[in-house]
């Protein structure tokens, strides 16, 4: 099942803040955070794994949730370079790597 | 490190042709992961690899698609008889291990069937 993102645009100030959120109607292993530039390649952010571990990039950190299946992003003091669609990947089937991709928010900072 | 590499960026193809795609991991990542993504759409998984296995192929994908990965290394991706609706991104991605740190995409292949 494709994990649900939301809100599906989202459109900031320059040092604002965001959040988005990434839900599972499955247990899940793990959950991966993308941010994928148009006409760009997607680019791994972080991974929450099941037990509370987290790895961070820049000034982005995650919650991960597992008794409600949820991961939430957070932006701080956004950038001009964070716009982008940011993608949700969850791994469900015990740490295969296999990820389901939610359809992704879009994220516009403006000067 | 030189990244993950896809071999060719982008490719338009005539309905009912075959197609190659290949795919060049970071050389010391032993998983690898094919995935297309249309617009719009996240990317949506087609199969993976660990060294030279392919370990699940997804249940949506047609015959058509074969996927191989011979001696560990490099991957390729045939389409067979193309049909329009396989007009996509096909993204490759690998990986140390399963979940950490993370799946390395490459640019992708554009296929175009007219």
């Amino acid at each position: 099942q494709q994990p649900v993102q939301s809100p599906q645009a989202v459109i900031l100030r320059e040092g604002e803040d965001a959040v988005i959120n990434c839900s599972s109607s499955k247990a899940l292993y793990s959950v991966h955070w993308y941010r994928q530039k148009h006409g760009e390649a997607p680019v791994f952010l972080m991974i929450l794994l099941k037990g509370g571990e987290q790895k961070g990039h820049e000034k982005i950190s995650a919650s991960f949730n597992e008794k409600k299946q949820q991961s939430s992003l957070y932006l701080t003091a956004s950038q001009l370079s964070y716009s982008g669609t940011y993608f949700c990947g969850s791994d469900g089937s015990g740490n295969t790597g296999k990820l389901i991709f939610g359809q992704g928010t879009t994220l516009q900072v403006k000067p | 490190d030189t990244g993950v590499s896809q071999d060719p960026r982008h490719k338009i193809t005539k309905r009912g042709q075959n197609v190659t795609f290949r795919c060049d991991p970071i050389s010391e990542h032993n998983r690898l992961y094919w995935y297309r993504q249309t617009l719009g759409q996240g990317p949506e998984f087609l199969t993976y690899f660990q060294n030279e296995a392919q370990l699940e192929k997804s249940r949506l994908l047609s015959d058509r698609f074969s996927a191989e990965r011979p001696k560990g290394s490099f991957s390729t991706l045939e389409i067979q008889r193309t049909e329009q609706g396989d007009s996509a991104m096909y993204l490759c991605a690998s990986s140390v291990g399963t979940s950490a740190p993370g799946q390395y995409f490459g640019p992708g292949t554009r296929l175009t069937v007219t």
